[in-house]
């Protein structure tokens, strides 16, 4: 079945950076784009940009620019997403989803990142 | 950025209600619009996409209409399992945006 399969939590220091992996299956990864959503503790989901698997082409939303680069691996059917430069408030639950000609499915377990000093 | 306002932020209904939740973008989305049901500690489930189509093995009882800038998400009658977090989504334009949801208590 498709299934993404992320990474596990980490708990990382203010100016620290996180890199987070999410591994595809059940599905040929490069016919299809990865989005990543964020949701912070009690609030909603924010799309923080999209990678195309085929091609590489990247939107960021504007918010994140500069701050967070988004990667795949072909080879490995992996996506990744960094976030350099943490602040409290980047503490979330990061989520990487296949992007179904807009429609977000499936998405991965999720992957909790804590800031703290 | 296209903005998507949901309303209302936190419903209360009963067992067997008729639930509705609406979703409205600052443009011109024609039906690109998706919603989404998240419960407590999991990832967000895709119940409707293009505004109207059922995900296979999505209840019948959820429904979703509209086109262009309002949309309208409806449970025709309330399970216990529904109690959840309900997320519309635009994917008009990148970056996609999502509503800021709606969280449905039983009453």
């Amino acid at each position: 079945q498709v299934q993404l399969v992320q990474s596990g939590a980490e708990v990382k220091r203010p100016g620290a950076s996180v890199k987070v992996s999410c591994k595809a299956s059940g599905y040929t990864f490069t016919n299809y784009a990865i989005v990543w959503v964020r949701q912070a503790p009690g609030q909603g989901l924010e799309c923080m940009g999209w990678i195309s698997a085929y091609s590489g082409n990247i939107n960021y939303a504007q918010k994140f620019q500069g701050r967070v680069t988004m990667t795949t691996d072909t080879s490995t059917s992996t996506a990744y997403m960094e976030v350099r430069r943490l602040r409290s408030d980047d503490t979330a639950v990061y989520y990487c989803a296949r992007d179904r000609q807009g429609a977000i499915d499936p998405w991965g377990q999720g992957a909790l990142v804590t800031v703290s000093s | 950025d296209i903005q998507m306002t949901q309303s209302p932020s936190s419903l209360s209904a009963s067992v067997g209600d008729r639930v509705t939740i609406t979703c409205q973008a600052t443009q011109d989305i024609s039906n690109f619009l998706n919603w989404y049901q998240q419960k407590p500690g999991k990832a967000p489930k895709l119940l409707i996409y293009d505004a109207s189509i059922l995900e296979t093995g999505v209840p019948s009882r959820f429904s979703g209409s509209g086109s262009g800038t309002d949309f309208t998400f409806t449970i025709s009658r309330l399970q216990p399992e529904d109690i959840a977090t309900y997320y519309c989504q635009q994917y008009d334009n990148l970056p996609y945006t999502f509503g800021q949801g709606t969280k449905l208590e039983i009453k």
